[in-house]
């Protein structure tokens, strides 16, 4: 099985609300990704885990705030967003998270959340 | 950083034709991942190849890491093709940059 599930697949919430994206995979890898996707532009890094430890934060503003519970689930808060943090919002997950020589470090990706921000 | 770059950047083809998207890379790597992202925005791992060359039924790619670019091949192409291709490179552990894509319209 090589799913990554996330939920919901779209949001809509106002500036002063607090929400927050969810991301699961049960295909023991050991990394975990969130990417912003803005319309007609490339997936961009946001956020990596890896053992369940922030690895690389990529300048992130503070009002994304991402969790990793357990090496199954990635958590993405939410908090104060502005408009243009409406994009299509993408949990990735590989299985070597340390980048061990030999493993291919193939991402499988997430249908992705549709956020929009009012 | 470094830089990706994919051309061509729209690629309109009728059904059953073949064709070639190009990945160039400004610096060494040790992976690269070609994708297919479909209309409604699920992006799809077509191949994980640093280097060498792969095969999976129509799709195929190969990758010359010396001369820093990497092509992926469709041959007898169908609408379910059409979508954006991305080229995603990376020189670390797990950090990936996608170059701007490849649309691709495949018309029956």
């Amino acid at each position: 099985d090589t799913e990554v599930t996330q939920t919901p697949k779209h949001l809509v919430m106002g500036m002063t609300n607090k929400k927050s994206l969810k991301c699961e995979q049960h295909m023991g890898h050991r990394a975990m990704y969130w990417y912003k996707q803005k319309a007609k532009k490339p997936p961009e890094l946001m956020f990596v885990y890896s053992y369940e430890k922030l690895s690389i934060n990529e300048s992130v503003p503070s009002r994304f705030s991402p969790e990793c519970p357990n090496s199954s689930l990635l958590n993405l808060h939410l908090h104060a967003l502005q408009p243009e943090d409406s994009a299509l919002y993408l949990c990735a997950s590989s299985q070597a998270g340390r980048g061990l020589a030999g493993v291919p470090d193939t991402q499988y990706f997430g249908p992705g959340t549709r956020l929009t921000v009012l | 950083g470094i830089q990706v770059e994919q051309s061509p950047p729209d690629l309109i083809l009728q059904e059953g034709a073949n064709s070639t998207l190009r990945c160039n890379f400004s610096d060494s790597v040790n992976n690269l991942q070609w994708f297919h992202q479909n209309p409604w925005g699920q992006l799809i791992n077509l191949f994980y190849i640093p280097s060498g060359t792969k095969q999976n039924g129509r799709l195929s790619a190969t990758t010359v890491a010396t001369e820093r670019y990497s092509l992926l091949y469709i041959s007898s192409s169908q609408t379910t093709d059409s979508g954006v291709y991305f080229c995603a490179v990376g020189q670390g552990a797990q950090k990936l940059v996608f170059g701007q894509g490849t649309r691709l319209t495949i018309n029956p």
